[in-house]
């Protein structure tokens, strides 16, 4: 069955960064894009930016441009959030999940990893 | 960035209900939208996409409607399983921007 494992909870410091791993089981890594999603505490859905496993091509809402990345390793089918400069505004439950087709219809997910930024 | 609003925030109903949620986009999104359901401590869950394609495994007492720029799911008659938020989703064009949610509770 498709399965999307990912890391367990950080802790940070604001300032500090974390990488969040999401690893794929279940199907070809390389066949369906990985999307990743967050929720502060509380708070609704926010979608952060997609990557093609592929050919490690990723796009990101302009608000994550140039602090967060994206990044994979198709040997052990793991896809990475890369979160830098953390804030206590980035406090959050991460989710990876499976992009069906090339329009992120999100149909398997992980877990969730809770990154806590905090002094 | 499209905005996508949901209404109501909270709605209050009991097992047997019929219930109606609405999702407005800021633009045209022709049929591109999604729905999730999700609950306490879980991650979301696909339940519709393409505004009225329900996934396999989703109960038919689910349905979606709309284009352009209004939406709506339903769910026919509610059961306790189905207490729970959902979120519609436009994927339309970057960024793939959610509503804010609508927590069904019971009455």
């Amino acid at each position: 069955q498709i399965q999307l494992v990912q890391s367990g909870a950080e802790v940070k410091r604001p300032g500090a960064s974390v990488k969040v791993s999401c690893k794929a089981s279940g199907y070809t890594f390389t066949s369906y894009d990985i999307d990743w999603v967050r929720q502060a505490p509380g708070q609704g859905l926010e979608w952060l930016g997609w990557m093609d496993p592929k050919s490690g091509n990723t796009g990101f809402a302009q608000a994550f441009q140039g602090r967060f990345t994206m990044t994979r390793d198709t040997s052990t089918s793991t896809a990475y959030l890369d979160l830098n400069s953390l804030t206590s505004g980035d406090t959050a439950v991460y989710f990876c999940a499976r992009g069906r087709g090339s329009s992120a219809v999100l149909d398997s997910w992980g877990q969730g990893t809770l990154v806590t930024v905090s002094s | 960035d499209i905005q996508m609003t949901q209404s109501p925030s909270t709605l209050s109903a009991s097992v047997g209900d019929r219930v109606t949620i609405t999702c407005r986009a800021s633009q045209n999104i022709n049929y591109w939208l999604v729905w999730y359901q999700q609950k306490p401590g879980q991650a979301p869950n696909l339940l519709i996409s393409k505004a009225s394609i329900l996934e396999d495994g989703v109960p038919s007492r689910f349905s979606g409607s709309g284009s352009g720029t209004e939406f709506t799911l339903t769910i026919s008659s509610l059961q306790s399983d189905d207490f729970a938020t959902y979120y519609c989703q436009q994927n339309y064009g970057y960024p793939y921007t959610f509503g804010q949610g609508t927590q069904l509770e019971i009455k």
